[in-house]
């Protein structure tokens, strides 16, 4: 069964510093794609980042870099100098045949000034 | 260049009644997927749209059924309203073949049940 994980529910980080949100996902399929979404209290899914399974390199879009760990099946997305826009609702998903998106549950990242 | 747009943006229905919700993928995209966000959870996958038929569905009832339009545009239609139906209603657009590139997604529809 193709499932994502996120085990932090809620998050707080200082502004101006680098924070780390959990994923891990699970699949049989050899060829799948991660990406992180950000969604703020107005409801729109923002992209942020795609990985690849194939991709060797993590994936890196501005502040944002997610780190690819194939064997431990974990794609944690890591936000560097954090701004207090930053504050929202984070989403893991994955993607494999066809466009299927499967979520996580999400992690709620408060960003303190 | 116009992104997903969807329509209405928020909806109130009583238990019973059917509700249609619609959406316009962003210009150039051609399959749409349908969403299910209940409070607090992430979107769950409804179904997904190409060449207007019906191509992926998740473990969504009969009651959830949807279209497509030759001009891409697609429709979310849910008959005999439950409480628990009461979700934001996001719609997503890419096109077809692409499926390692990002998927764009809509402001959403809010439905809540009475």
């Amino acid at each position: 069964a193709q499932k994502i994980t996120q085990t932090q529910p809620g998050m707080f980080v200082q502004e101006k510093e680098a924070v780390t949100l959990d994923c891990t996902y699970d699949t049989s399929d050899q060829s799948y794609g991660l990406f992180w979404y950000k969604q703020p209290s107005s409801g729109e899914m923002i992209f942020l980042i795609y990985q690849g399974s194939y991709d060797e390199q993590n994936a890196t879009e501005g502040r944002y870099s997610l780190n690819f760990q194939k064997a431990r099946k974990s794609a944690n997305l890591v936000i560097s100098a954090s701004q207090l826009g930053d504050s929202a609702m984070y989403f893991c998903a994955m993607r494999t045949g066809g466009f299927k998106t499967i979520f996580g549950a999400g992690t709620r990242l408060f960003v303190k000034a | 260049d116009a992104g997903v747009t969807q329509s209405p943006t928020h909806l109130i229905k009583t238990r019973g009644q059917q509700v249609t919700l619609r959406c316009s993928p962003k210009s150039g995209h051609d399959t749409v997927s349908w969403y299910q966000q209940a409070l607090g959870q992430g979107p769950q996958f409804i179904f997904q749209y190409y060449e207007e038929e019906e191509r992926q569905r998740g473990n969504f009832p009969d009651r959830f059924s949807g279209h497509q339009f030759p001009n891409y545009s697609s429709e979310l239609n849910v008959n005999a309203l439950l409480l628990g139906d009461s979700a934001l209603y996001l719609c997503a657009s890419i096109v077809w073949g692409s499926w390692a590139n990002e998927q764009f997604f809509g402001p959403g529809t809010r439905l809540t049940v009475l």
